[in-house]
């Protein structure tokens, strides 16, 4: 019954460090997603996969980088982490890429100093 | 693009009352418009959705309503209860779940 699982939940960096956030699903989905949460903003998706080996810009993907080698799992990657990628990320996944039900995992806090 | 307004930001109601979030569209070609639900700490969940040809859907306490002329569609809870405290999101779409556009969210509060 795991869903959509992000490692790891909490994660302080300096500025200029890099880091991955792990995403795993367990649904068979084909369409995985990356968002982020800033407060009074809502969720902007970073990137997405449509399919397994595939992945495409969203609306703010500058400073981020992903990788769908496996169909269960999304990375997103911050090669030189800054202040503004301070934010809450959300993983999500769907069945295809029209329309439905997003599944979320349950967040990564990330800060950096 | 796609822009989403969501009203009020914040929204207190006693417990037993009922409460409802607006939102606004710009993009007449949207045609999907889900709400989902994040409690604290957790992701954002689906509560409820409605699609173009469709003016309300109903879901227990909970209803949706779409106004396509005016580009509006709003959430409705009634005889809320403690446990629909949470931010609530709104969000449109013309197609994709890529294209899948969110409101700013509400922090909706149920007093006991």
């Amino acid at each position: 019954n795991a869903g959509v699982t992000q490692t790891p939940k909490f994660q302080v960096l300096k500025t200029g460090q890099s880091m991955t956030l792990q995403c795993a699903q367990d649904m068979n989905h084909n369409s995985m997603y990356w968002y982020r949460q800033d407060p009074g903003m809502g969720l902007r998706l970073i990137y997405y996969s449509a399919s397994e080996g595939t992945t495409d810009k969203g609306e703010v993907p500058d400073g981020y980088n992903v990788s769908r080698l496996k169909k269960q799992n999304f990375l997103l990657g911050l090669e030189s982490a800054a202040p503004s990628q301070t934010s809450v990320y959300f993983c999500a996944s769907t069945q295809g890429v029209n329309t439905g039900e997003l599944f979320f995992g349950e967040g990564s806090r990330l800060t950096v100093l | 693009g796609e822009n989403v307004e969501q009203h009020p930001s914040t929204l207190s109601v006693q417990e037993g009352d009922s409460a409802v979030i607006k939102c606004t569209y710009s993009d007449s070609a949207s045609n999907y418009f889900p709400w989902y639900k994040q409690e604290l700490g957790k992701g954002p969940q689906l509560i409820i959705d409605i699609r173009s040809n469709v003016g309300e859907k109903k879901d227990q306490r909970i209803a949706v309503t779409l106004n396509k002329t005016a580009k509006h569609f709003s959430l409705h809870i009634t005889e809320t209860q403690p446990e629909d405290s949470a931010v609530y999101f709104c969000a449109a779409s013309a197609g994709s779940a890529r294209q899948l556009t969110f409101g700013s969210g509400t922090q909706l509060t149920v007093l006991p």
